[in-house]
């Protein structure tokens, strides 16, 4: 089955910094890439997701960039601000009906 | 915009006894899945239902059960409660099959005493 591996599990930024996460996958066939961010004890919120047939993908500060390839996508957070702290999950989406398949998490957290 | 509705936010339950967790898709949503997260994990899928067939199955114990209804609802029903069963349930919805954002309700926490 698909596994997924993402790093670093924590990252620590200064607020005006970026921010970038990894994500490797194993199934060629996956096909569906998105990225959720998690404040604690609350649900994961879709922040940005690509599709195979797309490289780069970009929403204001947030971007993901995807190498089809390698099989390794990845989470680019500019001018972070101390809200943008939380866990976020990458995820892939995998089979017809595309169950999401996630990585371990990032817990990112942005000093003012 | 409306979201996903899950009920009841929170359940206390003890061992051996049953549960059942409600999920409410987006409107116009024809696919639920469900996910379980334990403490300081990542989501794990579980199961999902499209047009009100089970469309996939992921690590859901034999214990746990789940069905998709004519309005689109979905209920787990779970039974012979471990304490290991102790998680955050999410339920997510998307339209069609496919590359469709999954979007997720606000969990019920189980706690089993």
């Amino acid at each position: 089955g698909e596994n997924v591996e993402q790093h670093p599990s924590t990252l620590s930024v200064q607020e005006g910094d970026s921010a970038v996460i990894k994500c490797t996958y194993s199934d060629s066939a996956s096909n569906y890439f998105p990225w959720y961010k998690q404040e604690l004890g609350k649900r994961p919120q879709l922040i940005i997701d690509i599709r195979s047939n797309v490289g780069e993908k970009k929403d204001q500060r947030i971007a993901v960039t995807l190498n089809k390839t390698a099989k390794h996508f990845s989470l680019h957070i500019t001018e972070t601000q101390p809200e943008d702290s939380a866990v976020y999950f990458c995820a892939v989406g995998t089979g017809g009906y595309n169950k999401l398949i996630f990585g371990a998490g990032t817990r990112l957290a942005v000093h003012p | 915009a409306a979201g996903v509705i899950q009920s009841p936010r929170h359940l206390i339950k003890e061992k051996r006894e049953t549960a059942t967790l409600k999920c409410y898709p987006i409107p116009r949503h024809d696919t639920v899945y469900w996910y379980q997260q334990g403490p300081g994990q990542d989501p794990q899928f579980l199961i999902s239902f499209y047009e009100k067939m089970q469309s996939d199955k992921g690590s859901i114990p034999d214990r746990f059960s789940a069905q998709q209804f004519s309005d689109y609802h979905s209920e787990l029903n779970m039974s012979s409660l471990e304490l290991g069963d102790s998680a955050l349930y999410f339920c997510a919805s998307s339209f069609g099959q496919g590359s469709q954002p999954q979007h997720f309700g606000d969990g019920t926490r189980l706690s089993i005493l």
